[in-house]
């Protein structure tokens, strides 16, 4: 069983359209991420959400906006999309426990590509 | 099986000091990539270094240098002359081409403390 799953793989769309990514981990983590790869090499991390709860927000555009309705899923909407936003999205879960990091999963990317 | 295994998940090493934080990996593909990427506390994940499946030479960048034994499928990251800054999480990864596209996947990380 996958550990990490991101659904879909690939996501071909055009501009202006609303589309969302979803993420699911069985792995009893606590805490889940969104990173954004733009350049194929620097991630940058966009949410991260602890037991459901918004503890990372980083400077990205309002039009993107998480969801998570357990500690196992943690969904990416993103509205009005743009040619900018066509980049490869990771999905990762973590247990934090006593400010420790308890060891990292990711998920395999959903590629995004904006017609 | 584990596509990339980092069988440490916690090191430490004094300052100015070498390490080396290992990683194996599993792919039946002849063109893969293979990238170590470090995570300090602020979450991002900063590249570090690459090095592609045919590329002959260890790949290098600064005080950073690949290992790679392609036959053991290990591709271990040395840090040279360690330095307080460089405590951190330290992930590897590797990119497969398949015929769908790329496909990434991530080691579990080793963090990595130095002492003064």
């Amino acid at each position: 069983d996958t550990a990490v799953s991101q659904t879909p793989k690939y996501l071909v769309t055009q501009m202006g359209n609303d589309k969302s990514i979803k993420c699911e981990q069985n792995l009893g983590h606590d805490t889940m991420y969104w990173y954004k790869q733009d350049s194929k090499k620097f991630l940058k991390i966009m949410f991260s959400y602890n037991n459901k709860e918004l503890i990372i927000n980083e400077t990205v555009p309002n039009r993107f906006s998480p969801k998570s309705p357990d500690k196992a899923h943690l969904n990416l909407h993103i509205n009005s999309l743009e040619l900018g936003d066509s980049a490869v999205y990771f999905c990762a879960s973590s247990h934090i426990m006593g400010g420790a990091n308890y060891g990292y999963t990711f998920g395999s990317g959903t590629r995004l590509t904006v017609v | 099986a584990q596509k990339i295994t980092q069988t440490q998940p916690g090191m430490f090493v004094q300052e100015k000091e070498a390490v080396t934080l290992d990683c194996t990996y599993d792919t039946s593909d002849q063109s893969y990539g293979l990238f170590w990427y470090k995570q300090p506390s602020s979450g991002e994940m900063i590249f570090l270094i690459y090095q592609g499946s045919y590329d002959e030479q260890n790949a290098t960048e600064g005080r950073y240098s690949l290992n790679f034994q392609k036959a053991r499928k290990s591709a271990n990251l040395v840090i040279s002359a360690s330095q307080l800054g460089d405590s951190a999480m330290y992930f590897c990864a590797m990119r497969e081409k398949l015929n769908t596209g790329n496909q990434f996947y991530f080691g579990t990380g080793t963090s990595l403390t130095v002492i003064p």
